[in-house]
């Protein structure tokens, strides 16, 4: 157990919906990262929250965004979804947000099935 | 940006044998490089990382090594044992401003009795 938290484990909605995902970082960590892992692309960075702030960027489509709220837990919103948005979701924390000693440590992921 | 190519896509090993995994990079300023293992159903779980001030780095069964100017960095798994098994993702980042991983596309490890 890594002591990243996210929720909800599985999602099935539809085609133009909207979804929440939500994540807890480790105790202490004040970085989180979204990470998408599909098939075709493998596992892509989508985005990087520092304390609050946003820190980098990925391949994050504009129909996403994500937030991390000062108890330093994060949101990714997706939304007007399609087809190709079914994959999983991981959330990572770290405690800094930089540096080479600042391990990445992975949440169990959020299954999205869009139908 | 960044890209890393892993190979290979697949290797089965009997228990007991080695592994070895590689990895290349392409961004010169890529400094941290660690090493993941995903089981079916899980998230990937850090196994071991190297940073680029070292060449190489080993615990217990698995060790890690780096060549800067070559651009490329190895995994290996001695004495493999069935609990092994899983997909190994190598993985690049350029620390200095941010911490974004870029992931290679995974080895699925197979163990054999």
């Amino acid at each position: 157990d890594s002591g990243v938290t996210q929720t909800p484990k599985h999602l099935i909605t539809a085609t133009g919906q909207r979804v929440t995902l939500r994540c807890s970082p480790r105790s202490g960590d004040l970085s989180v990262y979204w990470y998408q892992q599909s098939l075709d692309q493998g596992l892509q960075f989508l985005i990087q929250y520092y304390n609050g702030e946003e820190r980098a960027k990925g391949n994050i489509l504009e129909r996403f965004s994500a937030q991390q709220f000062p108890d330093l837990h994060s949101e990714l919103n997706l939304s007007s979804l399609e087809l190709g948005d079914s994959a999983l979701y991981f959330c990572a924390s770290s405690p800094l947000g930089r540096g080479p000693y600042n391990e990445q440590f992975f949440g169990p992921g959020t299954r999205l099935t869009v139908l | 940006g960044e890209n890393v190519e892993q190979h290979p896509s697949t290797l089965s090993v009997q228990e007991g044998d080695s592994a070895v995994i590689k990895c290349t990079y392409s961004d010169s300023a890529s400094n941290y490089f660690p090493w993941y293992k995903q089981e079916l159903g899980k998230g990937p779980q850090l196994i071991i990382d190297i940073r680029s001030n070292v060449g190489e780095k080993k615990d217990q069964r698995i060790a890690v090594t780096l060549n800067k100017t070559a651009k490329h960095f190895s995994l290996h798994i001695t004495e493999t044992q069935p609990e092994d098994s899983a997909v190994y993702f190598c993985a690049a980042a350029d620390t200095g401003t941010a911490s974004k991983l870029t992931f290679g596309t995974g080895t699925r490890l197979q163990v054999t009795l």
